[in-house]
């Protein structure tokens, strides 16, 4: 399967505790966005990365989040203290850029995200 | 504030229907729209549409985009059960200082009667 691919693709949790999501994107793509979904919205942004480089993060990313992707391959998501407004479809997708600054060469294609239920 | 907004948010209709989903938008540094369909997981990739007038087609469904007017539309004729799903629309936003990315509208929830 050479496709996004997340994991794990459900994780249920208690309130307080920590989890991690992984996300592995397309081989070649260089670029890799996090967004969080919940029932009847859609996908809202939270962070993405060029390479290994986190270059924006969205204010519905607070403190107790944090992505990285440390050999611009997988990136990691990470909830610290999980409440349960936190239960949602944690959705990654990747997309190929040709420059640093340039233009978006094609698509973002999306992983089957991973639904976090916090209890 | 950059916004997607969507309409209707949701459609019911027979199958054999024609339907068209309406997305505008007030963006900052726009470079593209893009429509998903997203049954019950991922968003899928339908269209990305740049330049303005300019029609894509995939099958029994196409899509336009009015960049003057800030909005687009997607068009599926001859409807089909396996049509019904929710319909994202997607702005790419540019910056030259390479904050950019996606923002998507809440989606319009097509459901296709048999």
């Amino acid at each position: 399967d050479t496709g996004v691919s997340q994991d794990p693709r459900h994780k249920i949790t208690k309130r307080g505790q920590n989890v991690t999501f992984r996300c592995d994107p397309i081989s070649e793509h260089n670029r890799l966005y996090w967004y969080r979904q919940t029932l009847g919205q859609g996908p809202e942004f939270l962070t993405y990365f060029q390479n290994e480089a986190q270059l924006e993060k969205s204010r519905l990313l607070s403190d107790r989040f944090s992505a990285e992707r440390p050999k611009g391959s997988f990136s990691t998501l990470e909830i610290q203290r999980t409440e349960q407004g936190d239960s949602a479809m944690y959705l990654c997708a990747s997309s190929l850029r040709d420059r640093v600054w340039g233009p978006m060469n094609t698509e973002a294609f999306f992983g089957q995200g991973t639904r976090l239920t916090v209890v | 504030e950059d916004k997607v907004v969507q309409s209707p948010l949701s459609l019911v209709v027979h199958e054999g229907d024609t339907v068209t989903l309406n997305c505008s938008y007030e963006v900052t540094n726009f470079r593209s729209l893009l429509w998903y369909k997203q049954e019950k997981k991922a968003p899928t990739f339908l269209f990305m549409l740049t330049s303005s007038g300019i029609e894509k087609k995939s099958g029994r469904l196409s899509s336009i985009l009015d960049k003057k007017e800030l909005f687009s539309i997607l068009n599926i004729t001859a409807t089909q059960t396996g049509d019904s799903a929710v319909y994202l629309c997607a702005v790419f936003q540019y910056s030259g200082g390479g904050a950019d990315g996606l923002t998507f509208g809440k989606g319009t929830h097509l459901i296709i009667q048999p």
